[in-house]
C-alpha cells in the first residue's frame, strides 16, 4: 500500500520560500508509469494542481504558478519536494502531495498524503 | 484553461436516498474526468475515473456517466459515510488539470 507524508514548516514569512517534502513509502518513486504531484486547497480557490515530477526529473507546472515553483525528486530517499518562492497570504493553503497513477490512457490522483497546512504571514 | 462547474452546491438528502451530482465543463474533456470524495480533515479519495470507471475498492452504489461536457455522479442509496464533499476533475486538456468547486452532500 502506497503512503505519502508531507513535511515542512507550517508558517512561512511573506516574500520568503515555502519548502515542503513528500516522503513515499510502499513503493519507489522511481517506478515507471507514475507521476508525483503537489496540489493545494484553499477555501476561496478550492483544489489547485501545482505541478508534477517524474522520477527522471521531468516536470510540468501550473502556468499560474510556474514562475515561482520548483519540484524536485530524490530517488535515493524516495522523496519529492516543492519550493514556492516569494509567497504571499494568497499562498496560505493545505498542501497535498499525491501520486498520479496510470489508468488506461490517463493519469489520476490515486494516493494522497494527509495534507499539511501552511500559513503565510509577516 | 478548462473551467468545471458543479451543481448543486449543496444537496440535502436522507440516508437511503439517491444523490445525483452534476459537473459541466467549459469545453469538451472527452471522457477524461474523475470524481473525488473528501471528508472533513481528510484528503480527497478517487472514486471514479474516465467518467464511468470505479476505482479500486469503491462500492457499486457509486456510478459515473457522461462524456464531452456534461457528467453525472450518482450515489444510489446513501450510506451515512457518503455524506461528504464531491469534486470533479478533468485531465483532458492539461496542464493545468482543473477541479470543480465541489458539491456538499449533507444530511437532511
Amino acid at each position: 500500500q502506497v503512503q505519502l507524508q508531507e513535511s515542512g514548516p507550517g508558517l512561512v514569512k511573506t516574500s520568503e520560500t515555502l519548502s515542503l517534502t513528500c516522503t513515499v513509502s510502499g513503493g519507489p518513486v522511481s517506478r515507471a508509469g507514475n507521476y508525483w504531484s503537489w496540489i493545494r486547497q484553499t477555501p476561496g480557490k478550492g483544489l489547485e494542481w501545482i505541478g508534477y515530477i517524474y522520477y527522471s526529473g521531468t516536470t510540468n507546472y501550473n502556468p499560474s504558478l510556474k514562475s515561482r515553483v520548483t519540484i524536485s525528486v530524490d530517488t535515493s530517499r524516495n522523496q519529492f519536494s516543492l519550493k514556492l518562492r516569494s509567497v504571499t497570504a494568497a499562498d496560505t493553503a493545505v498542501y497535498y502531495c499525491a501520486r498520479d497513477g496510470q489508468y488506461g490512457s490517463e493519469y489520476y490522483f490515486d494516493y494522497w498524503g494527509q495534507g499539511t497546512l501552511v500559513t503565510v504571514s509577516s | 484553461e478548462i473551467v468545471l462547474t458543479q451543481s448543486p452546491a449543496t444537496l440535502s438528502l436522507s440516508p437511503g436516498e439517491r444523490a445525483t451530482l452534476s459537473c459541466r465543463a467549459s469545453q469538451t474533456v472527452n471522457s477524461y474526468l474523475a470524481w473525488y470524495q473528501q471528508k472533513p480533515g481528510q484528503a480527497p479519495r478517487l472514486l471514479i475515473y474516465d467518467a464511468s470507471k470505479r476505482a479500486t475498492g469503491i462500492p457499486a452504489r457509486f456510478s459515473g456517466s457522461g462524456s464531452g461536457t456534461d457528467f453525472t455522479l450518482t450515489i444510489n442509496s446513501l450510506e451515512p459515510e457518503d455524506f461528504a464533499v464531491y469534486y470533479c476533475q478533468q485531465r483532458s486538456n492539461w496542464p493545468p488539470d482543473t477541479f470543480g468547486p465541489g458539491t456538499k452532500v449533507d444530511i437532511k
